[in-house]
């Protein structure tokens, strides 16, 4: 159980363009979502938290205009980059945490390359 | 805010050693869950082990096991027996504890790339 999907596995995407990332989880219910962000041979760094009904928070540094995160229901999540440059090319990884469990568990997609030309 | 450092960018043992891989951390928390997170190349994340900060018990999975020191703010994770599926990158992260008002993500260290040699 408790297994996190992501959407599309990976894409290629024209500089100017947006494009959606989802994410599911397909198990149980994620009253909360995280995105995070991860360059090549680097670490992952949080982007923003979402919660199911509410605004995204995000993080420190974080454009909350080009990085749109909406969480519509318990099972997911979307992450959608707007306009997107050469420079938003990265790894996007989302992670679900169960709202029935113990708070410590959270469990990550396999990850989402975006490579922006 | 809190940090997560990884001082080994690298290392590389022998099949069936046993390696250590350190992690300090810096917060002003009192309650929080320490985490080691395994990345193989498919890049899908494993949780490895967990701590929780309020536990003096040091966890243990099998042939993962860490050496917590709180008032260090220390975190190694030892693996024994090292097999080739090991090879890895392997992520130290740290956790706010859930205070009921809300929820926080993961701040990740750097990263040990932990290569198994035959």
């Amino acid at each position: 159980g408790a297994v996190v999907s992501q959407h599309p596995s990976w894409v290629i995407c024209k500089s100017g363009t947006s494009v959606k990332i989802e994410c599911r989880s397909l198990d149980f219910q994620a009253t909360t979502m995280f995105w995070y962000r991860q360059f090549p041979k680097q670490s992952l760094m949080l982007m923003a938290t979402s919660n199911e009904g509410s605004k995204a928070t995000y993080e420190q540094g974080v454009e909350k205009d080009k990085f749109l995160i909406n969480h519509a229901s318990l099972t997911l999540s979307t992450l959608t980059v707007t306009s997107a440059h050469p420079e938003d090319s990265s790894f996007y990884i989302c992670s679900a945490r169960p709202g029935q469990v113990l708070s410590y568990e959270q469990y990550f997609g396999p990850g989402t390359r975006l490579t922006v030309t | 805010a809190q940090t997560v450092t990884q001082s080994q960018p690298e290392m590389s043992v022998q099949e069936a050693e046993t390696v250590t891989l350190s992690c300090t951390y810096d917060t002003s928390e009192n309650n929080y869950y320490l985490f080691w997170y395994k990345q193989p190349p498919s890049r899908q994340m494993i949780l490895v082990i967990r701590q929780e900060a309020y536990k003096q018990q040091n966890a243990t999975e099998n042939r993962f096991s860490v050496n917590f020191q709180k008032a260090a703010k220390s975190f190694s994770l030892k693996i024994s027996d090292s097999q080739l599926g090991d090879t890895a990158m392997y992520f130290c992260a740290f956790m706010t504890g859930y205070s009921g008002g809300g929820a926080d993500g993961l701040t990740f260290g750097k990263g040990t790339h932990l290569i198994i040699q035959p």
